[in-house]
């Protein structure tokens, strides 16, 4: 079966950095899009980003250029993202999904998604 | 960006009504187009792509159709298990966009 497990929820203070993760399964990873979709509080979705684990192509929506990272480690199947200052306004859920391919965007898997809270 | 503008933004329905939701973008997309329903703490689920595709395992109620700027998704006969949010999202051109959702509720 092909999933995308997600880490736990965090709970972070204004200012402090977070990586977040999305381990894939029942697939070959290194060949298949991750995306990154935001759904703040009761939210429509945003995409955010995403990464080709392969070759390491990553495209950033424009609104979040400079506010996150992408990355991945092929080596263990796994995708992140990350902040380096979170805000208040991150706090969010945020889903790792997969496109079909980068020009065939349409998701047909999910990870079930890590609520992130920044307060202070 | 494109920008996708769904209608409603609210529908309330019956059991066994059929349901129409309207898509549509702000340039055309020709039919790169999908959508998803999400339910309350669940993550979206794939449910038509290229504008009339089903996916696997997607109950044949649902349908969608349109191309270029207008789209729609329709659900024959509305069950309770249908109850949730509407999504469309367009992949014509990165960054990929969605709609703002369309909720149906129990009339």
């Amino acid at each position: 079966e092909v999933q995308l497990v997600q880490s736990g929820g965090e709970v972070k203070k204004p200012g402090e950095s977070l990586k977040i993760s999305c381990k894939g399964s029942g697939y070959f990873f290194p060949s298949y899009w991750i995306a990154w979709v935001r759904q703040m509080p009761g939210k429509g979705l945003e995409l955010m980003g995403i990464m080709f684990p392969a070759d390491s192509d990553i495209r950033y929506s424009p609104s979040f250029q400079g506010q996150v990272t992408i990355s991945a480690d092929m080596s263990i199947s796994t995708a992140y993202l990350q902040w380096s200052s979170l805000k208040a306004s991150d706090t969010a859920i945020y889903y790792c999904a997969r496109p079909i391919t980068g020009r065939t965007g349409y998701m047909d898997v999910w990870g079930k998604g890590t609520t992130v809270t920044v307060s202070s | 960006d494109i920008q996708m503008t769904q209608s409603p933004s609210t529908l309330s329905a019956s059991v066994g009504d059929r349901v129409t939701i309207t898509c549509r973008a702000s340039q055309t997309i020709s039919s790169w187009l999908a959508w998803y329903q999400q339910k309350p703490g669940k993550a979206p689920k794939l449910l038509i792509y290229q504008a009339s595709s089903l996916e696997t395992a997607v109950p044949s109620r649902f349908s969608g159709s349109g191309s270029g700027t207008e789209f729609t998704l329709t659900i024959s006969s509305l069950q309770p298990d249908d109850f949730a949010t509407y999504y469309c999202q367009q992949y014509d051109t990165f960054s990929w966009t969605f709609g703002q959702g369309t909720k149906v509720e129990i009339k």
